[in-house]
């Protein structure tokens, strides 16, 4: 079955710096894969998401991803973190028609 | 567009209440899902609706839980009675033919709270 996996539970840090958020993925093909952001209290808020050519995704608020199909991975990447970025950050693969959510990771800025 | 609209967005409750979140998904969507967040388990898919029709329920955790959409713009998701393990955010989402590069879009979320 297919699953995503968010290895980082919590990740805190500094304003400025930069940003990997790790997401691996199981699929046999290529997978439609995506990235949300929920801010506390909120709904679900569609990052970026990649479902064929460029490897590499362009998303709002200046995030981006890369589909890296030899290590099953659709790493979430910042290279400037700013305070109202803390929030919790969920990778999704589609599987039949629904997506399929990883477990998430809070992040946390300090200033 | 207004998005997908969920109702109530807060409810507490006490325990054998019933329970009735509403939804009103993007106009022109045909799928429309239910999934429950919880600390413990995450976010789960309860039960989808493609056309109106339920697709998949596998993961309504029991029978107190049921589900229904009369028409393309309204969708109910009913727990009774409920129960204090039931507390959870609630979502209710929408998209076209999901997959080909589609979104789903998610509304706002019913926080429930079962005393």
């Amino acid at each position: 079955a297919q699953s995503v996996t968010q290895p980082d539970i919590h990740i805190t840090v500094s304003e400025g710096a930069s940003l990997e958020l790790r997401c691996n993925y199981s699929y046999g093909a290529t997978p439609y894969l995506f990235w949300y952001v929920q801010s506390p209290g909120q709904g679900l808020q569609l990052l970026l998401k990649y479902f064929s050519g460029d490897t590499l995704v362009q998303g709002i608020k200046g995030f981006e991803a890369e589909f890296k199909r030899s290590q099953s991975s659709f790493n979430l990447r910042k290279p400037s973190v700013h305070w109202s970025d803390a929030a919790e950050y969920f990778c999704a693969v589609y599987n039949t028609d629904k997506l399929i959510f990883g477990t998430g990771t809070r992040l946390q800025v300090f200033p | 567009d207004a998005g997908v609209i969920q109702s109530p967005r807060h409810e507490v409750t006490e325990m054998g209440q019933e329970v009735t979140l509403r939804c009103k998904p993007i106009s022109g969507h045909d799928y429309l899902f239910w999934y429950r967040q919880t600390m413990m388990r995450g976010l789960e898919l309860l039960i989808y609706f493609n056309n109106n029709v339920p697709i998949d329920d596998s993961g309504m955790p029991e029978d107190r839980f049921s589900a229904k959409m009369p028409n393309a713009s309204f969708s109910t998701l009913k727990i009774q009675p409920s129960e204090p393990r039931d507390s959870a955010v609630y979502f209710c989402a929408s998209s076209p033919p999901p997959g080909k590069g589609n979104t789903i879009y998610f509304g706002e979320g019913s926080w429930l709270t079962v005393v």
